[in-house]
Formats: C-alpha cells, sequence, structure tokens
C-alpha cells in the first residue's frame, strides 16, 4: 500500500484567493506528479518532478506553480484562484525501475477536491 | 485521435460475471501497461502491471495484452459488489519516459 497524502481532501474558496494544495509521501520516491481529473476525462498531467529542485510543465497547461525543497514533499500553488480551476487534484509519486520495468509504476494519493466560486 | 481509447461505460453486471474492459492505443511505443482501480471520491490504486504482450493473472484479475492489435484487456472472474468502480487503463513507453497515458476509465457496477 502506498503511503501518499494530500490536504486538504476538499476546499471550496473564492475567486482570487491563494491555494497551496500539500502532497507528501514517506516512501522515498524520487519522482512525483500533479495530474487534474475532472468528470469522464482522462487524467492530464500538469506538473512533475525528478527529485529535489527539478521541476517541470507537463501536457497540460496549468497556471499553478509547483516546488520541490525536500524528496518527500511536492506543493502545487495557485496564485489566483478562477472558477476554471475546479477540477480534483491528484497527486502521484514512483520509483524508477519498481516492478522491474524502467517506466515507473505511478502510486497516487486519495486527492483534492478544489471548487472555487 | 487520442493515444489511448476506452468506453467509459457504465457498465452493469450482476455479482459472479466475469468482466471484461478492454483499452485500445494507437503508439506502436508503448511497452508498458497498468490497470488501475479508482472508488469514488479516492485517488486510483494500482492493480495490474504488464510488460510487452502476454498474460498475467493476479488472483480473480487477469491482464491481457496483444501489441500486434494495439489492444489490452482487464477480466474479473467472479465479480463482486466490492469491485465497482471506474477501471483506468494506463500505459507508458519506458526508457526515459515519464508519462503515463491514461483512457477515460469504464464505470463497473457489480448488483447482488
Amino acid at each position: 500500500e502506498a503511503d501518499i497524502y494530500q490536504t486538504p481532501r476538499y476546499l471550496v474558496i473564492g475567486t482570487g484567493k491563494k491555494i497551496t494544495l500539500e502532497c507528501s509521501q514517506t516512501m522515498g520516491h524520487d519522482k512525483m506528479y500533479w495530474y487534474q481529473q475532472d468528470p469522464g476525462m482522462e487524467l492530464h498531467l500538469i506538473h512533475y518532478s525528478y527529485g529535489v529542485n527539478s521541476t517541470e510543465k507537463g501536457d497540460l497547461s496549468s497556471e499553478s506553480t509547483v516546488s520541490r525543497i525536500r524528496t518527500e514533499h511536492f506543493p502545487l500553488t495557485l496564485e489566483s484562484a478562477r472558477p476554471s480551476h475546479t477540477s480534483q487534484y491528484l497527486c502521484a509519486s514512483s520509483e524508477t525501475g519498481l516492478a522491474g520495468g524502467p517506466t515507473d509504476t505511478q502510486y497516487f494519493g486519495p486527492g483534492t477536491r478544489l471548487t472555487v466560486l | 485521435q487520442k493515444e489511448v481509447e476506452q468506453d467509459p461505460g457504465p457498465l452493469s453486471v450482476p455479482e459472479g460475471a466475469i468482466v471484461s474492459l478492454n483499452c485500445t492505443y494507437s503508439n506502436s511505443a508503448f511497452q508498458y501497461f497498468m490497470w488501475y482501480r479508482q472508488y469514488s471520491r479516492k485517488g486510483p490504486e494500482l492493480l495490474m502491471y504488464t510488460y510487452s504482450s502476454g498474460n498475467k493473472e493476479d488472483g480473480r484479475f487477469t491482464a491481457q495484452v496483444d501489441k500486434s492489435s494495439k489492444y489490452i484487456s482487464l477480466f474479473i472472474r467472479d465479480s463482486q459488489p466490492s469491485d465497482s468502480a471506474t477501471y483506468l487503463c494506463a500505459m507508458g513507453e519506458g526508457i526515459g519516459g515519464y508519462a503515463l497515458n491514461f483512457g477515460k476509465g469504464t464505470s463497473l457496477l457489480v448488483t447482488p
């Protein structure tokens, strides 16, 4: 069982507010990811990190930013929330070579459901 | 054309039925194939992991990959109400690749 945590689980906030979604993992995984998931749609990668001080944007354009100062921690920040940011945000982590293959097997947190009014 | 296609369902079956879930893909570079199960309001959890073509069995679950047809399947035997969830297929290229490509997920309901 994966040990990856996200807080808060649910967040309702007004337009223009700054928010930070927290993600922590206790497995020592080097790679971490943020996905956005809307009902009936694919998971879309918005940010990823290969390790401390490494961050990259994913396939889906996002106005959010991330940081990776510690291995276990990968927070996502929205400077000014808008209703278009309403979605489920999923954090994941992986260790290269897990399960015997070079592709990373990703383990997901429970998600943060964000609603921006 | 999306790289991964998955019928969203919903799929409703009686308890004890054999369930077949499928995905097709277009990128012949995909080598690693995964199935995730996602319960309502939870994150996806890894169910099965398969490399290249072939079958893999784990309890009531069997994953099949046919790379020649670009088609993967997940079979659930003796389905239980607790199997009711959304099942997402995911696949990746492997070496040097960071991204998994996900299907939209198939919603499964197993009725008692």
